[in-house]
């Protein structure tokens, strides 16, 4: 399995300013994910890091909004930019190393939950 | 979009045998799998199924799968409070994981 660390694991911010999100992995993976879990919701990708190159968003997500850095297999960050009270979550970040298993086993890490004033 | 559609509330009592369902809409999945959130920790994959197979059993959890209603259960057998959790079912159309759909979360509430 792989151990994923996120920092910060929590904060508050104020309206209109920016807050960038750590992920770090204790091994080497091929696949890093960012997903937003909104109150009482489920699990909505953003985006795949990718090292390397820009991320691949998903629909309804954009690199002005959420721009997103992979520097190298094992750590990759995600800012919330010009934060507004929607965009309170748990942000997570989750891995998968291809080819590690049959069944595309994603691990996640702790979440940041972020909340916005 | 992928829809997958979970109840949101289950209550048992300690002991008893839980069952949380999950359907979805989309008949090319390939794996389908449910992930265990425990308060303040991230996602924890419990089990999956090939989308081939009808059923699978594993020490108390039992996976139900069926492709023609497109329905998903877990069943947890002898429920205990460390069960208490939010469940999300979620399944994969195609083998890159990045076509991962996950359902509402299903929050159980083990009573002693």
């Amino acid at each position: 399995s792989a151990v994923i660390s996120q920092k910060p694991s929590r904060d508050i911010c104020q309206r209109g300013t920016s807050l960038t999100i750590q992920c770090q992995v204790d091994s080497q993976v091929t696949m890093m994910f960012w997903y937003r879990q909104q109150p009482g919701q489920s699990l909505t990708l953003i985006a795949t890091a990718n090292q390397g190159s820009e991320a691949t968003y998903e629909s309804g997500f954009v690199i002005d909004k959420f721009p997103i850095s992979r520097p190298n297999l094992t750590f990759s960050t995600l800012t919330v930019s010009n934060m507004s009270p929607e965009d309170s979550s748990i942000y997570l970040c989750s891995v998968e190393v291809v080819g590690r298993s049959l069944y595309n086993e994603q691990f996640f890490g702790p979440g940041t939950r972020l909340t916005v004033l | 979009g992928e829809d997958v559609e979970q109840s949101l509330f289950l209550s048992v009592r300690e002991g008893d045998s839980s069952v949380i369902n999950c359907t979805y809409t989309d008949s090319s999945s390939t794996y389908l799998y449910w992930y265990k959130q425990e308060p303040g920790a991230g996602l924890q994959l419990l089990t999956y199924i090939f989308s081939n197979m009808d059923m699978k059993q594993d020490q108390r959890l039992t996976v139900l799968l069926n492709k023609k209603d497109k329905h998903l259960s877990l069943r947890i057998a002898d429920t205990q409070t460390g069960d208490s959790a939010i469940y999300f079912c979620a399944e994969s159309l195609q083998t890159g994981a990045n076509n991962l759909f996950f359902g509402t979360g299903t929050r159980l509430t083990v009573i002693p």
